[in-house]
């Protein structure tokens, strides 16, 4: 299995809704990341878990809540977010967190916040 | 001045042409580099890593220069199935990611 998979592949939530991303693997990849990607522009990094602990948060709003439940899943909870969340988001996983290891992407949430 | 750059294009080749992209970035401290490609609203997908002697894949060869911090893309005998956004990526030694802004093809017949 050399897959990352995510759901759901399209959501529309309001500015008032609670929703949940989801994503596995089951590489035996030790680091995850959420990324956030509009349109045009390159994936930003969001959250890093590496060996299922939260390693680096670049500064995102709290209404974006990541969870690592275990090595092959991680979720990304929504809450209270604006019309400008709206975008791709994208988990990955790599073998671990660091230099020499590429990504596998999965193939991305469309969020849509109305 | 960001820390990976990239030549936005759009390149547009025809089918059989040969095309290169750069990428340059400013972090000295940069370990390891990558090349990912992506589809009109499909994910990234990693294409090659690229090593220090240079490396191919079938009909593609990337080139690191760590004296002039720039890497390559070579794409021979251009496809129209090689239309899409080309993505350099740097890695630092702490393991940062940084993504250039990526660079778009379309291969034409």
């Amino acid at each position: 299995d050399t897959e990352v998979t995510q759901t759901p592949k399209h959501l529309v939530m309001g500015m008032t809704n609670k929703k949940s991303l989801k994503c596995e693997q089951h590489m035996g990849h030790r680091a995850m990341y959420w990324y956030k990607q509009k349109a045009k522009k390159p994936p930003e990094l969001m959250f890093v878990y590496s060996y299922e602990k939260l390693s680096i948060n670049e500064s995102v709003p709290s209404r974006f809540s990541p969870e690592c439940p275990n090595s092959s899943l991680l979720n990304l909870h929504l809450h209270a977010l604006q019309p400008e969340d709206s975008a791709l988001y994208l988990c990955a996983s790599s073998q671990a967190y660091g230099t020499g290891y590429g990504y596998t992407f999965g193939s991305g949430t469309r969020l849509t916040v109305v | 001045r960001k820390e990976v750059e990239q030549d936005p294009g759009p390149f547009n080749v025809p089918e059989g042409a040969t095309v290169a992209f750069n990428c340059t970035y400013s972090n000295s401290a940069s370990q390891s580099f990558f090349w990912y490609r992506q589809d009109c609203r499909k994910e990234p997908k990693l294409l090659m890593s690229v090593y220090s002697s240079g490396n191919e894949d079938g009909r593609f060869t990337a080139q690191l220069n760590r004296a002039s911090q720039y890497i390559s893309l070579l794409i021979r005998d251009s496809k129209l199935s090689d239309s899409a956004t080309y993505l350099c990526v740097v890695n630092t030694n702490a393991g940062k990611s940084t993504f250039g802004d990526g660079t778009t093809l379309t291969v034409k017949p």
